[in-house]
């Protein structure tokens, strides 16, 4: 298997536009996780969906950023409008489903983004 | 409150001594995991090692351990024969399965670990 594929590896862009981070879950696994990570606030819980369902998105920032999963396959993340403290890595991670919590996290190779 | 503590934001070891990384967890929840991850410079996630919280026994994987106190609710990493490959930052993680949270993954704030030649 190829593994969590996220793409851009890299994304520079300018305050004010739109930029959308995609990713493709490992095949066959329920749960899909979107993660922040900043020296700051270390890596935080964004979003995460099972079955392509919404199930916890507290951690999401603001109204800014959205998160969809229209498929088993694909997942994006958006962010509009960007603004220079959305400069972080963002993971995708997924997961089997996990009745005895023992399935871990499978992790993209991230999105570093830098908002100018 | 903090589902994940790791207390040591950096440590240093002498290359081919032990070192025991620290983690406390909190929950409810009767039936957990908890899980290390290791992020190299190069910013990947490696997983490391897995505890379930029904396992009688620690887990061990290669020359890493896990240390698991359930009564502490502590899940301590120790690596022993430290290399200069283990410098890096390792992240405690646990997934518990709370209602309204289930298979919900937190993650502590890391321990940078520097191995000294």
């Amino acid at each position: 298997d190829a593994g969590v594929i996220q793409s851009p590896r890299h994304e520079v862009t300018e305050m004010g536009q739109e930029v959308t981070l995609r990713c493709k879950p490992i095949s066959g696994h329920d749960y899909l996780f979107w993660y922040r990570q900043t020296m700051m606030r270390g890596l935080e819980l964004l979003i995460y969906f099972n079955n392509n369902v919404p199930i916890d998105d507290s951690g999401m920032p603001e109204d800014r950023f959205s998160a969809k999963m229209p498929n088993a396959s694909f997942s994006t993340l958006k962010i509009q409008p960007s603004e220079p403290r959305d400069s972080a890595v963002y993971f995708c991670a997924s997961s089997p489903d996990s009745g005895p919590r023992n399935e871990k996290l499978f992790f993209g190779s991230g999105t570093q983004l830098s908002v100018l | 409150a903090q589902k994940i503590t790791q207390t040591q934001p950096g440590m240093f070891v002498q290359e081919k001594e032990a070192v025991t990384l620290d983690c406390t967890y909190d929950t409810s929840d009767p039936s957990y995991g908890l899980f290390w991850y290791k992020q190299p410079s190069s910013g990947e996630m490696i997983f490391l090692i897995y505890q379930g919280s029904y396992d009688q026994q620690n887990a061990t994987e290669g020359r890493y351990s896990l240390n698991f106190q359930k009564a502490r609710k502590s899940a301590n990493l120790v690596i022993s024969a430290s290399q200069l490959g283990d410098s890096a930052m390792y992240f405690c993680a646990m997934r518990d399965g709370r209602v309204y949270n289930f298979n919900k993954f937190y993650f502590g704030s890391g321990t940078k670990l520097n191995v000294k030649p």
